[in-house]
Parts: structure tokens; sequence; C-alpha cells
């Protein structure tokens, strides 16, 4: 079936080390990437997006992600995590307007 | 940013009562929105597709008929589940899209339901 996978269900870090979230997804043809992050209490908010051209893209807060087409990935990366960033992290895949999200990964930064 | 919103933010209810939830794109039109529901610790599960002025596209498993969707205008959508039991009581999600920006998803802040 198709799928999201996001394989850290939990990552503990702390403060100024660096991040990378793996999402992967099993759709074959175009695909829209997104992650998404959800701070304790508030609703989704959209951190980046990937739809053509760079498949480098880079988002808000310092975070970037990589579309890498033959491994069907869409890393997450943060060069140094703040206590800030300490949320619950969503990679989402549009296929043909159907849109798919992983199952989350919880980050918790320590201060 | 476009905003979206959901009324009401959290609602209690009596088994067997029926519970309206609207969502609304506050600054742009939305000619599709999404329904998701979370369920703790777990990731957002899409209920329905809602089109504007058509009839909702909902997921395998999900009950049309109890989980009532109407998309009346380009600004709002309607999710009534029907008859709540307690195994109804969850996370509810809804996000709309923005053709006019790039076609990304804007989510609303969500409504908790418990039912008694």
């Amino acid at each position: 079936a198709q799928s999201v996978s996001q394989h850290n269900h939990h990552v503990i870090l702390s403060e100024a080390a660096s991040l990378e979230l793996g999402c992967n997804y099993s759709y074959g043809g175009t695909v829209n990437l997104f992650w998404y992050v959800q701070y304790p209490g508030q609703h989704l908010q959209l951190l980046l997006k990937y739809f053509s051209g760079d498949p480098l893209v880079k988002g808000i807060k310092g975070f970037e992600a990589e579309f890498i087409k033959s491994k069907f990935s869409f890393n997450l990366r943060k060069p140094s995590v703040q206590w800030s960033d300490t949320a619950e992290y969503f990679c989402a895949v549009n296929h043909n307007n159907d849109m798919r999200f992983g199952a989350g990964t919880r980050l918790t930064v320590k201060p | 940013g476009a905003v979206v919103s959901q009324h009401p933010s959290w609602v209690i209810c009596k088994s067997g009562t029926s519970v309206k939830i609207e969502c609304r794109s506050l600054d742009f039109q939305a000619t599709t929105m999404f329904w998701y529901r979370q369920f703790p610790k777990q990731s957002l599960m899409l209920m329905a597709t809602s089109n504007e002025g058509s009839k909702a596209t909902y997921e395998q498993g999900v009950e049309k008929d109890k989980f009532l969707i109407n998309h009346a205008s380009l600004t709002l959508s309607t999710l009534t589940v029907t008859s709540a039991h307690p195994e109804d009581s969850s996370f509810y999600i809804c996000s709309a899209w923005d053709r006019g920006a790039v076609e990304t998803q804007y989510f609303g802040p969500g409504t908790r339901l418990l039912v008694l």
C-alpha cells in the first residue's frame, strides 16, 4: 500500500545538536512534499514544501529538506536545534491531490 | 498568511447527540477542504475530502452517514458527527487548499470532541 514513513518516533537532542528526521514515501510518479510542525498546544504549521526545481528546500526557522527522488526520501534537517524546536514534526506527501501524512516524529530538545 | 478557523475549539456532548464542527477559510477561497482525525500520539488520518458544491469523498472505512460533510460555500465546510458515541471522541482537524498560493494546505486549530 502507498504510504509515508517516518522512521523516528521520538528524538531527543541537546541544544546546538544537529537534526535529521527521515521521511520516505512509496508513491510513484510526481509528488509534492511537505514538512509540517505542531508545537505543543498549537495547530499544524507549514515548515517547507517541495514542488519542483532545486531538491534542497529551505524553510522557516532554519530548517531545510532534501528531496532525493532515487531514494523516495525527503529528510528534514537543521544544523543546530534550539529548545524552542521541541514539537511534533509531520512529513506529508501529495500524490494526485491525495494528501497523506507520516506518523510524526516527536522532537524534544533539552536546554 | 492564510488562516483557517474551526468552531468550536472543543465540545463535550452526551452519547447519541449530534455535533457540528465548522471550518472556515478566512482570507481565501477554498474549493477543496479536508477533514482529518488525530488520535493521541498518532498521525493525522484523512477522513474525507470536501469539494464545494459537490458530495464529499470519504476514505475507506469512514462512514459517510456517521460523518456528514457539507461544503456549501467557498469558505465554509461543516462536519457533523451524528449520533456520537464515546469512540468518536477525538481531535478533528480541517484544512483548506489555497490553490491561489501554489497549492498549499492551511490547517485549522482543531476541535477536540469528547463524547460521554
